[in-house]
């Protein structure tokens, strides 16, 4: 079965700081691997997704996500973090990003002054 | 193009009635899938459409049914609801046959609190 962790229930970082949100995942073929990012009472807007080839991959808003087959991981991570981030971030795996993805619990993020 | 739409947006229903959520998926899309959001939670899967037709099944009861119609729309319908139905509830549509990139867009969400 597949699943997903994200071990930070809530980070808070300074605005300008960089910004490393964990995500691990067990699956049992190649995952495609995805970041979420959900503001309060809205939906789901896609960050970046991870398919296939190059490991490191760049999204929208300046992020980037890395992922590691060996640690299982899909890191999402961005170098400076402006307060308009400040929102519910969410990890999946699966198949497509519609149909049976798994979720995490996600990330909340705040961003301080 | 109008993406992903979901009605109503909100919604308050008593224990042990019934419910019809909607969704129109984005123009050029087939396939329609529905998620449940509970509080503080990630998404789970509820179900997914294509082609009228229920793909694939999520661990939730059959009180839970679906619809998909000709024009590619989808509802979503509780029955018998109970307290623990009270949710976001989101739908994504995507194009099924797109090998790589299935992309998904979500819509707003349908509050649902129950009572």
């Amino acid at each position: 079965a597949q699943s997903v962790t994200q071990p930070d229930i809530h980070i808070t970082v300074s605005e300008g700081a960089s910004l490393e949100l964990r995500c691990n995942y067990s699956y049992g073929a190649t995952p495609y691997l995805f970041w979420y990012v959900q503001s309060p009472g809205q939906g789901l807007q896609l960050l970046l997704k991870y398919f296939s080839g190059d490991t490191l991959v760049q999204g929208i808003k300046g992020f980037e996500a890395e992922f590691k087959r060996s640690q299982s991981s899909f890191n999402l991570r961005k170098p400076s973090v402006h307060w308009s981030d400040a929102a519910e971030y969410f990890c999946a795996v699966g198949m497509t990003n519609a149909g049976k993805s798994t979720f995490g619990d996600g990330t909340t993020l705040t961003v301080k002054p | 193009d109008a993406g992903v739409t979901q009605s109503p947006t909100h919604l308050i229903k008593t224990r042990g009635q019934q419910v019809t959520l909607r969704c129109s998926p984005k123009s050029g899309h087939d396939t329609v899938s529905w998620y449940q959001q509970a509080l503080g939670q990630g998404p789970q899967f509820i179900f997914q459409y294509y082609e009228e037709e229920e793909r694939q099944r999520g661990n939730f009861p059959d009180r839970f049914s679906g619809h998909q119609f000709p024009n590619y729309s989808s509802e979503l319908n509780v029955n018998a609801l109970l307290l623990g139905d009270s949710a976001l509830y989101l739908c994504a549509s995507s194009l099924l046959q797109v090998r790589m990139g299935r992309e998904a867009f979500f819509g707003q969400g349908t509050r649902l609190t129950v009572v």
